[in-house]
């Protein structure tokens, strides 16, 4: 079974810092088949890259993604306010089909 | 821009079937894989399963054995029915669109409780 593992579990950073989210993957996979979602509380994900690297439409590019094999990284260069959510990190393919990592929250310190 | 909605009922009594259906609009759901993804509170996303229109279907193996799901593509609206629910089942259900290997669009989600 394929398992996602995102750490942290939270990360409290304050506006205007950086912010590097990591998604190690038990098994080595294809990075067109790596996302990554953003959930704010009481809302539905929103995709903000997928590819491993290419951010989703309207997505401001301050987010981005690179990684390859095992190892994946969100990147948010400088945090705004609305960018405090949890982030999961989503893989396609192998068993059991589609996984979700367990998110990482971002809090403001 | 698609939009899908989730409708169904809020509570289900446990050892029964949940049933939910989602509407598509704005797009048609015969070109791409209709998802089901649930939230159980507090907790991460885990992915049910897909179906397609063109009969392939797919879903997590860690349900596959009470999931069951169907497409209307004249309604333009896919299901899920998850039988013998416990209380493990509660949680917010989404429908989603799978475009590529990634979920472009989602539903605002429902939360189903099953109760006791």
């Amino acid at each position: 079974e394929r398992v996602l593992t995102q750490f942290p579990d939270t990360l409290s950073l304050s506006p205007g810092e950086r912010a590097t989210l990591s998604c190690k993957t038990s098994q080595s996979v294809i990075s067109n088949y790596i996302a990554w979602y953003q959930q704010i509380p009481g809302q539905a994900p929103r995709l903000l890259i997928f590819g491993a690297s290419t951010r989703a439409t309207g997505i401001p590019d301050r987010f981005s993604g690179s990684g390859s094999g095992t190892d994946f990284t969100l990147t948010i260069s400088r945090l705004e306010t609305e960018d405090f959510a949890v982030y999961y990190c989503q893989q396609y393919g192998g068993s059991p089909g589609i996984t979700f990592g367990q998110g990482t929250r971002l809090d403001i310190k | 821009q698609v939009q899908l909605q989730e409708s169904g009922p809020g509570l289900v009594k446990a050892s029964e079937t949940l049933s939910l259906t989602c509407t598509v609009s704005s797009a048609s759901i015969s070109s791409y894989y209709c998802n089901w993804i649930r939230q159980p509170p507090g907790k991460p996303l885990e992915w049910i399963g897909f179906i397609h229109s063109n009969g392939n279907t797919n879903s997590n193996p860690s349900l596959k054995s009470r999931v069951t799901m169907s497409i209307d593509t004249s309604k333009n609206q896919f299901s899920l029915h998850l039988s013998s629910v416990t209380a493990a089942d509660t949680a917010v259900y989404y429908c989603a669109r799978l475009l590529g290997y990634s979920f472009d669009s989602w539903g605002q989600g429902t939360l189903v409780t099953v109760s006791s």
